[in-house]
């Protein structure tokens, strides 16, 4: 039982370049969120997913797409790097059932220059 | 809109010192609140969840305290240890049915030998 996986750890971007970071979990969760972290201004969410096929926005969506083909994976896309995304991004999931806590992944750290 | 507040936003206390980290929301109506744990350049680690119909929930020498009606929790840290320096992270998760969590910015933590 690996949890919350991320992938990848660490990546450099150049301004305007694509890529897509991937979150998984082996837990059947049937939440999964994104999540940025910036110095000063703690994590804010990005885009969630109540389950399979459906995602909505967070309170930071702009330049960021997101996709949930599969309950165990969640997909953060930026298609055209800009480096106000330098941030450490982190994927978290939880059940559906109320109450439960939320798991974080290790996080990926995204520098774009 | 729920805000979350962490004061201080720093500490520094001598090894062995009780001490309590402060953390406020505006909105009563959630559902629960999560403390985390996060060290340096890592990802959050879950130490407490509380849910709203409870007081308070206790894991070794931590002891966190909830009152909804009034916005506020505290984490309790007994008999500190350096091991114990890191950033503290509370969270809470409002009414809606998508459990999203708003973060405070946490309060760092540094035990000194």
């Amino acid at each position: 039982n690996a949890g919350v996986t991320q992938t990848p750890k660490f990546r450099v971007l150049k301004t305007g370049q694509s890529m897509t970071l991937l979150c998984a979990q082996d837990m059947n969760h049937e939440y999964m969120y994104w999540y940025r972290q910036d110095p000063g201004m703690g994590l804010r969410l990005i885009h969630y997913s109540v389950g399979e096929g459906t995602t909505a926005k967070g309170e930071v969506p702009d330049g960021y797409n997101v996709s949930r083909l599969k309950k165990q994976n969640f997909l953060l896309g930026l298609e055209s790097a800009a480096p106000s995304q330098t941030s450490v991004y982190f994927c978290a999931s939880v059940t559906g059932t109320r109450g439960r806590e939320q798991y974080f992944g290790p996080g990926t750290r995204l520098t774009v220059t | 809109k729920q805000e979350v507040t962490q004061i201080p936003a720093a500490l520094s206390v001598p090894e062995g010192e009780n001490l309590v980290l402060n953390c406020s929301f505006t909105d009563s109506a959630i559902y629960n609140l999560q403390w985390f744990r996060q060290d340096p350049g890592k990802g959050l680690t879950s130490l407490l969840l509380i849910q709203s119909s409870q007081r308070e929930q206790t894991s070794g020498r931590l002891n966190a305290s909830l009152d909804k009606s009034s916005g506020r929790s505290t984490l309790y840290i007994a008999a500190s240890q350096p091991g114990d320096s890191a950033t503290y992270l509370c969270a809470v998760r409002g009414s809606s049915n998508t459990g999203k969590l708003i973060f405070g910015q946490g309060t760092t933590l540094q035990v000194k030998p």
